[in-house]
This record gives C-alpha cells, structure tokens and sequence, in this order.
C-alpha cells in the first residue's frame, strides 16, 4: 500500500507568505492527487485534483505541482481565510489514501 | 445544486453498530459518473477513508474497517447508509458523506462534494 506523508506537520506563517506543503508518496504512481482544505467544524473542501487542476471557485492563490513521489501545494499568498489543515489525497485501484495533514497557523 | 446531508445517532455504545445515513438531494445517486462514500475525522487526527459505494452495487472498504463495515444505498430514495459494527473510542468522530467523481482521462479520483458531516461519539 501507498503511504502519503506531508510535511511539515505544522506550518506558522503571517498573511502575505508564501507557503508550500509538500506530499510524499512511499513508492512512485500514477502521479495523481488531490489536495483539501479542512476548517474546524466546517467539511473538507476539494482544492486541487489532479495534482494541479484547480477546482471550480478555488481562487488562483493555491496552486498544485509535482510527479512521481513529491508533490507540492502552494498558497502564493497567505490569507487570513487560509488559516487551516490541509491533505493531500491519493486514489489507485478503488482505494483512497490521505495524508496526515498540515495545519497552517499564525505566526 | 447536489447537497448531501447526514444523520443519525450522536451516541453509541461501545460494541454497538452505528448507523449513519447520507440523504442526497437536487441530484440522482444513480448515474455511473460518481461514487458515494463515508470519510471520518476523529478528534486530533487525520480525515480518513471508510468505504464508496458504486451504482453497479459494487463497494470497497478501507482495509483497517473491512471487517466492520457495510455501505449500501435505497436509489428510489436516494441515500446512502453506513453500518459500522463493534464501535469503540476509537470511532468517534465526525462522519461525512462524500461524493467522489473518477477523472477518466487520468484514472483519479477526488471526494468534490461532501456533506456537512455528523459527530458521533462512542461511550
């Protein structure tokens, strides 16, 4: 089994940075993923599918990259509303596969 | 505008099942493009896989869960419920009914629409 894991764990950062989150697979795939964003109390919400296909309504700070083992979720420009945990998301073979997650907080 | 929406009990005995259902509105569960599927957080830990459900009537299960876990689905009235047996601490959580569209031209797949979830805790 592919085992995701994210780093850093947890991320300080002040509104304006930019921030990268980075997913690592245990063995090479596919190449696909998706990245969520999850706000305490609120459901998880679809950003990136793909590895870099923003979804719908998704604004254009949050960009997705990455092939083989590594992949990176970028937030160009931290806002205030940003301020959450994010996971990346692996699917093969009827098996969906998540990170531990990233929680971005104010420094 | 597809919506789904969870319920059932807030709390189980240890030992007990659990039994969750997913009302889908403004849409069909019943087209071949989607799956349906339960994700769980527990308290200070990551978002989780339970299981997805196909039209065909096919399921698959988080290995971990396997043992304990049935997915089915009432298409005349379209939801979908969730039967977890044995329930201890460790299954409390909050429980989300998820749609996950299958990316044909890259063979992914991704939870687009999720429900509000619904928190259930085991003691």
């Amino acid at each position: 089994d592919i085992q995701m894991t994210q780093s850093p764990s947890t991320l300080s950062a002040s509104v304006g940075d930019r921030v990268t989150i980075t997913c690592r697979a245990s063995q090479d795939f596919s190449g696909w993923l998706a990245w969520y964003q999850k706000k305490p109390g609120k459901a998880p919400k679809l950003l990136i599918y793909k590895a870099s296909t923003l979804e719908g309504g998704v604004p254009s700070r949050f960009s997705g990259s990455g092939s083989g083992t590594e992949f990176t979720l970028t937030i160009s420009s931290l806002q205030t509303d940003d301020f959450a945990t994010y996971y990346c998301q692996h699917y093969d073979s009827y098996r969906w596969t998540f990170g531990q997650g990233t929680r971005v907080e104010m420094k | 505008q597809l919506q789904l929406q969870e319920s059932g009990p807030g709390l189980v005995k240890p030992s007990e099942t659990l039994s969750l259902t997913c009302t889908v509105s403004g849409g069909s569960i019943t087209s071949s493009s989607f799956s349906w599927g339960w994700i769980r957080h527990a308290p200070g830990k990551g978002l989780e896989w339970i299981g997805t459900l196909y039209y065909s009537g096919s399921t698959y299960y988080n290995p971990s869960l396997k043992s304990r876990v049935t997915i089915s689905a009432v298409t005349s009235r379209s939801y979908i419920s969730l039967d977890l047996t044995s329930v201890t601490a460790a299954d409390t959580g909050m429980y989300y009914c998820a749609r996950s569209t299958y990316y044909h031209d890259t063979g992914g797949s991704a939870f687009d629409i999720l429900g509000q979830g619904t928190m259930v805790t085991v003691s």
